[in-house]
């Protein structure tokens, strides 16, 4: 299989507080990884591309600052949340890259998501 | 124009009958077709891959691509209440790195 886990599954946080994301592939490497942010009812929003030893590189309008990605290791890619406020709480899922042999795929494996919540 | 499109539903389809989702994508140049499912409060799974004309079959699942078309579907034959959930179609644009491009999902109940 392909597992990617994401640590914390919930969080809590106050206003202007940071927060850290930890998203792991389990069974397989991952060069690239993907940040998305999903609002209720709404599909989801990629924030970022995460690249292994190389910056991220961030969608149109999303803050750079403000989401903080390392992509330290073929296994992890954390996203800090800086300076939280109340309009970042959302559902955060990260996805994994595993590239199936030598076809054209490109097949994404999601982890369960974080359900960030600031106060 | 989004760049992948589907219908947003709700699609409502009877225990046992077939579901068919469709997908319609902009960038000719697209080259990998996928179909995840979301149920409410969850990631995504992925379920099907497709990356050439024609049709591939997983199980209950029937995947079709028409590139002429620009075209993915998604056929769940026998469909089950733990089917109900939002399908998300996804294709790679090619840029300088690949680019998958979400659909803003179609959610499917399947009334018993």
């Amino acid at each position: 299989g392909a597992v990617v886990s994401q640590h914390p599954s919930r969080v809590i946080c106050k206003s202007g507080t940071s927060v850290k994301i930890e998203c792991r592939s389990l069974d397989f490497q991952a060069t690239t990884m993907f940040w998305y942010r999903q609002f209720p009812k709404q599909s989801l929003m990629l924030m970022a591309t995460s690249n292994e030893g190389s910056k991220a590189t961030y969608e149109q309008g999303v803050e750079k600052d403000k989401f903080l990605i390392n992509h330290a290791s073929l296994t992890l890619s954390t996203l800090t949340v800086t300076s939280a406020h109340p309009e970042d709480s959302s559902f955060y899922i990260c996805s994994a890259v595993r590239y199936p042999g030598q076809t054209l795929g490109n097949e994404q494996y999601f982890g369960p998501g974080t359900r960030l919540t600031v106060t | 124009q989004k760049e992948v499109e589907q219908n947003s539903g709700p699609l409502s389809v009877p225990e046992g009958a077939i579901a068919s989702l469709n997908c319609t994508y902009s960038d000719r140049g697209s080259q990998s077709f996928f179909w995840y499912r979301q149920y409410s409060g969850k990631s995504p799974e992925l379920i099907m891959s497709i990356y050439s004309n024609g049709d591939k079959e997983d199980g209950r699942f029937t995947a079709q691509l028409n590139k002429a078309s620009q075209y993915v579907s998604l056929l769940i034959r026998d469909s089950q209440p733990s089917d109900s959930a939002t399908y998300l179609c996804a294709a790679v644009r090619k840029t300088s790195y690949d680019k998958v491009i979400f659909g803003p999902g179609t959610s499917l109940s399947v009334i018993p």
